[in-house]
């Protein structure tokens, strides 16, 4: 079955330094990725996505995210994180045509100011 | 931008009543629409998918009789959860996919349930 795996559930980093969240997805097929955002008490925000072209997306408040085929993998970096950036992060792929959203387990990000 | 409009932001009810949520999109049409299921601390979970003039495509694993789901027009679509219990306290959030020129979906604020 298709999946999306987060492996890190828990980080915690001091303001200024750089980030690096991992996705990884399990089928073979054609994908689109996507990761999101959920500040606390509000609601999912895109950050950035991919369906073809340049594998190094830059998305909002300076995120990036590079596709590697070949390790089926979207990792979300930043290189300096703000306390502001503290948040639960989601890595979402969709497959072939398909409009249906999976989603990681999430990835909850505390920044220490 | 698009807008789904999702209600209640949170109910709660006790044990053995039914709640329906309801999602519209505001400024646009929605043919299709996902209902998820988020436990705390957990990820989204997708239940089903709505469509507008048919019968919802539900998970595995997803009961259909106790959570129905209509699509009743072009703008809204509802998730009623029957005869709910405790464990079907969760969040629930709905999200419609954009057209085909735009690949943004568009969340709902989504609905905290709890059952008493």
């Amino acid at each position: 079955a298709q999946s999306v795996s987060q492996h890190n559930h828990h980080v915690i980093l001091s303001e200024a330094a750089s980030l690096e969240l991992g996705c990884n997805y399990s089928y073979g097929g054609t994908v689109n990725l996507f990761w999101y955002v959920q500040y606390p008490g509000q609601h999912l925000q895109l950050l950035l996505k991919y369906f073809s072209g340049d594998p190094l997306v830059k998305g909002i408040k300076g995120f990036e995210a590079e596709f590697i085929k070949s390790k089926f993998s979207f990792n979300l970096r930043k290189p300096s994180v703000q306390w502001s950036d503290t948040a639960e992060y989601f890595c979402a792929v969709t497959r072939d045509s398909s409009y249906k959203l999976i989603f990681g387990s999430g990835t909850r990000l505390l920044v220490r100011p | 931008g698009a807008v789904v409009s999702q209600h209640p932001s949170w109910v709660i009810c006790k044990s053995g009543t039914s709640v329906k949520i309801e999602c519209r999109s505001l400024d646009f049409q929605a043919t299709t629409m996902f209902w998820y299921r988020q436990f705390p601390k957990q990820s989204l979970m997708l239940m089903a998918t709505s469509n507008e003039g048919s019968k919802a495509t539900y998970e595995q694993g997803v009961e259909k009789d106790k959570f129905l789901i209509n699509h009743a027009s072009l703008t809204l679509s509802t998730l009623t959860v029957t005869s709910a219990h405790p464990e079907d306290s969760s969040f629930y959030i709905c999200s419609a996919p954009p057209g085909t020129a735009n690949y943004g979906y568009t969340f709902g604020s989504g609905t905290r349930l709890t059952v008493v």
